[in-house]
């Protein structure tokens, strides 16, 4: 699976939009983003993933470059409750049955 | 309704104990796994079953050997327990193998190696 990048961590304003940055230099025409998040003491979270298209959902849209090496995670309205570390995952089909996960971005919403 | 439940969700115990985590998904997913957590926070993949059948098996001592009675079940047991085991142990599901299936965890099982 491709490596990613992703800032150690970022601050938000509360009622802002967060937009968490991913680098992925690497990734082949078969692999899709993911994004997870893990709040303290949970498990990861499921969030979005997309292979070149931009997608959008309740919890946050996701935006693809198109020479698809870097993509962002948008919050729209960050809440207190969406501090957490966001975990950006490159995934190929060839590898399809397990995730590999970095060390992510912490993002803090701040009041 | 919680869609991948573990149980215990703390287990402290001492070292050379057996002991075993449970799994349960009521997602009607194929696929299930176990992912451990380390004190840096990094989750590294231990088992996968698809449909019963192991499908990935990590570089993992074998003590730790998985169980899956059924495709809504994967369980975990473990012997002699050693200090280098205390770690979050996480289940997970997923409708099949496929490369655009999500997974979905549980809360986690925080186990303590005394």
């Amino acid at each position: 699976d491709a490596k990613t990048t992703q800032p150690t961590s970022m601050d938000c304003a509360e009622g802002r939009a967060a937009n968490l940055p991913c680098n992925h230099s690497t990734i082949s025409g078969n692999e899709y983003v993911y994004w997870y998040r893990q709040i303290h003491s949970q498990g990861p979270q499921y969030i979005i993933h997309g292979l070149k298209n931009n997608e959008t959902n309740e919890m946050a849209s996701l935006i693809i470059t198109e020479d698809r090496k870097s993509s962002t995670l948008i919050l729209p309205h960050a809440t207190l409750r969406d501090t957490a570390v966001y975990y950006c995952i490159v995934r190929a089909s060839g590898s399809a049955r397990q995730l590999t996960f970095g060390s992510g971005t912490q993002l803090t919403v701040l009041p | 309704d919680t869609a991948v439940s573990q149980t215990p969700k703390y287990l402290v115990t001492q070292m050379g104990n057996d002991k075993s985590i449970k799994c349960e998904q009521n997602l009607g997913h194929d696929t299930m796994y176990w992912y451990k957590q380390d004190s840096k926070k990094f989750l590294k993949i231990m088992f996968s079953y698809n449909n019963k059948e192991l499908i990935i098996n990590e570089t993992v001592p074998n003590r730790f050997s998985p169980k899956s009675p059924d495709k809504a079940h994967l369980n975990l047991h473990i012997n002699s327990l050693e200090l280098g085991d205390s770690a979050v142990y996480f289940c997970a599901s997923s409708q099949s193998t496929g490369v655009a299936q999500p997974q979905h965890f549980g809360d986690g099982t925080r186990l303590s190696i005394l």
